[in-house]
């Protein structure tokens, strides 16, 4: 799997948008792009994933840059529920790498009221 | 659903000591796996499964055995336990290689080796 680089941490406003980049340059045509948070403790928690396209869910938005070396997820509106780690994976998503995802240490959110 | 279900929450065992984390899921998932937290740092998987009958190896896997009899159950073992194994452990199932797959995490286990 290739190894994404984030900032060990970012402060966010509440209600503001939080945009928190991952920088994968070493990514390879048939890797997604996975986003998963981590609220005080408590088990990983998916968010959104995305292979070459934007998406977009309830809980977030994910912007892949079109040399794919780079995303950004990004949360439109804040709450100081969000404040968790984020952590940003890619892995191929093939039977032989389900269940095989490798976190770096993320990125800590933190949103200020 | 219960989701995946790790037993018991916290866990003091003394240096040498073995014991089983537990972990289970109901959601009929084919890929299970173990991880570990250190304090501070990111997840690192230890043992995995696609099936049962079929485990492998992880990044950080010695000084624990795994078993799938059944596709719900994934128990952790710890054969003779260190003080380098305190750690938060987390087991989690996805359903499928394919695209939309995603892992459901349990809300860990908490060991620490005296």
């Amino acid at each position: 799997d290739a190894k994404t680089t984030q900032p060990p941490s970012m402060d966010c406003a509440e209600g503001r948008a939080a945009n928190l980049p991952c920088n994968h340059s070493t990514i390879s045509g048939n890797e997604y792009v996975y986003w998963y948070r981590q609220i005080h403790s408590q088990g990983p928690q998916y968010i959104i994933h995305g292979l070459k396209n934007n998406e977009t869910n309830e809980m977030a938005s994910l912007i892949i840059t079109e040399d794919r070396k780079s995303s950004t997820l990004i949360l439109p509106h804040a709450t100081l529920r969000d404040t968790a780690v984020y952590y940003c994976i890619v892995r191929e998503n093939d039977n032989t790498n389900a269940g095989k995802s490798t976190f770096g240490d993320g990125t800590t959110l933190t949103v200020k009221p | 659903n219960a989701g995946v279900t790790q037993t018991p929450k916290f866990q003091v065992l003394k240096t040498g000591q073995s014991m089983t984390l537990q972990c289970a899921q109901d959601m009929n998932h084919e890929y299970m796996s173990w991880y570990r937290q250190d304090p501070g740092m990111g997840l690192r998987l230890i043992h995995y499964s696609v099936g049962a009958g079929i485990t492998d190896q992880g990044e950080v896997p010695n000084g624990y055995n795994v078993s799938r009899s059944t596709t719900e159950d994934f128990p952790l073992r710890l054969l003779s336990a260190a003080p380098s194994q305190t750690s938060v452990y987390f087991c989690a199932s996805s359903s499928t290689g394919g695209p939309g797959d995603t892992q459901y995490f349990g809300p860990g286990t908490r060991l620490t080796v005296l």
